[in-house]
């Protein structure tokens, strides 16, 4: 099974800063035949289902706006708020999909500092 | 538009029973794998269980196998999850959610199980 690691736990960041969040997986999530990396990213605010944000890696969803960017390949990923707003205060996680029994990072808090 | 709408959700006593559903429009239902994922209360996601395109294939997470299972009507577009024996640690959100190069999420049905 693949462990996905998510760093930090939290994160409190000023309006207008960059936010950083680190997605590890146990396992390479890269498929070969495709060169895609099989790792999603969403957002999550209460009482609210999980958003997408960015899939295969680094593909920002359609409406996303653009200050939210995905990285990383193999086993190591990061997603990057270059602005933060009031607004991208959520819980995020990082996903595999790449092979059975697909599964999720811990999450990770984000809040305004 | 794509929309997946979960029902079925509600409170059960434990060792109890109860079937979800997710009603999916505005794309061929027969053409994409289907899961379910859960969250507990204050808890992150967990992939719960996973149905092929076909129905050829099913799949569950380790905490619900020999207990859930997981089907789909074509003709009423609908995928469903049968819930038995159900267990306090069971109480979560339950999402459908449709597959492929991306995930597309319903809003969630919440099931507790309580005595």
């Amino acid at each position: 099974d693949i462990v996905m690691t998510q760093s930090p736990d939290s994160l409190a960041v000023s309006l207008g800063e960059r936010a950083t969040i680190n997605c590890k997986s146990s396992h390479s999530v890269l498929y070969s035949s495709n060169n895609n990396n099989y790792l999603a990213w969403y957002q999550q605010k209460p009482g609210q289902p999980p958003k997408l944000l960015i899939y295969w890696a680094s593909t920002r969803e359609s409406g996303v706006p653009d200050r939210f960017s995905g990285s990383g390949s193999g086993t190591d990923f990061t997603l990057t708020i270059s602005s933060l707003q009031a607004e991208d205060v959520a819980v995020y996680y990082c996903q595999q999909y790449y092979s059975i029994p697909y599964s999720f990072g811990q999450g990770t808090k984000l809040e305004i500092k | 538009q794509v929309q997946l709408v979960e029902s079925g959700g509600g409170v059960v006593q434990p060792g109890g029973s109860l079937r979800l559903s997710c009603a999916a429009s505005g794309f061929t239902f027969s053409n994409y794998g289907m899961h379910w994922v859960r969250q507990a209360p204050g808890k992150g996601l967990e992939w719960v269980a996973f149905i092929r395109y076909d129905g050829s294939n099913k799949y569950f997470a380790d905490s619900v196998k020999g207990r859930f299972t997981i089907s789909r009507d074509i003709s009423k577009k609908t995928l469903y999850l049968q819930m038995n024996s159900l267990r306090a640690e069971d109480t979560a959100v339950y999402y459908c959610a449709r597959d492929g190069d991306y995930w597309i999420w319903g809003q969630g049905t919440m099931v507790t199980v309580s005595s």
